[in-house]
């Protein structure tokens, strides 16, 4: 399978812990997008790179929350300190233009 | 800042006639705008996008999408729908001028269209 692959599917943890989750992209896209989807609402975005530069991040994203892309392939989304609102999906996509973007399946992320 | 509205959570169609869901978008320069489609427990897929040129862009499945920019919309269009056409569809967009690196779409709540048999 050639689309974007991410992992784990599902993760339940307790308030305060951390959590991280990966994203592996089309391998030949050089973009990589984190967005975060809420019961009912469109994905949100949170981080933009390029390659292995963070070039974006939105106001969303708080000092919990960090993201790396080593050597510009895979990615990374860690949260620390994990609170119940941060229950949601977590979306990351992969682009090889600035054009479309294509997504993976998601992280359900459940913070009891 | 950019935007979108997808004015109707619902839209229920009979299998067979034409569909139209509604998307109208704000942004500063020029968009890039984008339909996708969401099945449950299913990530994001890509159906179709404007870039520049041809207001009718046509996409996956049978759908389209017709661009005015007068009326700044973007509505998603099919003329006969299949019970597998129903999901969850979202309208995107992207401000051409953002630029800096800022590439992210910003997405409408999205609108349940439903095909009855």
């Amino acid at each position: 399978d050639t689309g974007v692959s991410q992992n784990p599917r599902h993760k339940i943890t307790k308030r305060g812990q951390n959590v991280t989750f990966r994203c592996d992209p089309i391998s030949e896209h050089n973009r990589l997008y984190w967005y975060r989807q809420t019961l009912g609402q469109g994905p949100e975005f949170l981080t933009y790179f390029q390659n292995e530069a963070q070039l974006e991040k939105s106001r969303l994203l708080s000092d919990r929350f960090s993201a790396e892309r080593p050597k510009g392939s895979f990615s990374t989304l860690e949260i620390q300190r994990t609170e119940q609102g941060d229950s949601a999906m977590y979306l990351c996509a992969s682009s090889g233009t600035v054009y479309e973007q294509y997504f993976g399946p998601g992280t359900r992320l459940t913070v009891t | 800042a950019q935007s979108v509205a997808q004015p109707e959570d619902q839209v229920n169609v009979a299998e067979g006639n034409p569909l139209t869901v509604k998307c109208t978008y704000s942004v500063s320069g020029n968009p890039y705008l984008f339909w996708y489609v969401q099945y449950p427990n299913r990530g994001l897929q890509f159906l179709l996008k404007y870039i520049t040129g041809d207001n009718l862009v046509k996409g996956s499945y049978g759908f389209e999408a017709e661009f005015n920019k007068s009326q700044t919309s973007f509505h998603l269009k099919k003329p006969s729908a299949l019970v597998s056409d129903s999901a969850l569809y979202f309208c995107a967009v992207r401000d051409y001028l953002s630029g800096g690196g800022a590439d992210g779409l910003t997405f409408g709540k999205g609108t349940h269209l439903i095909i009855q048999p």
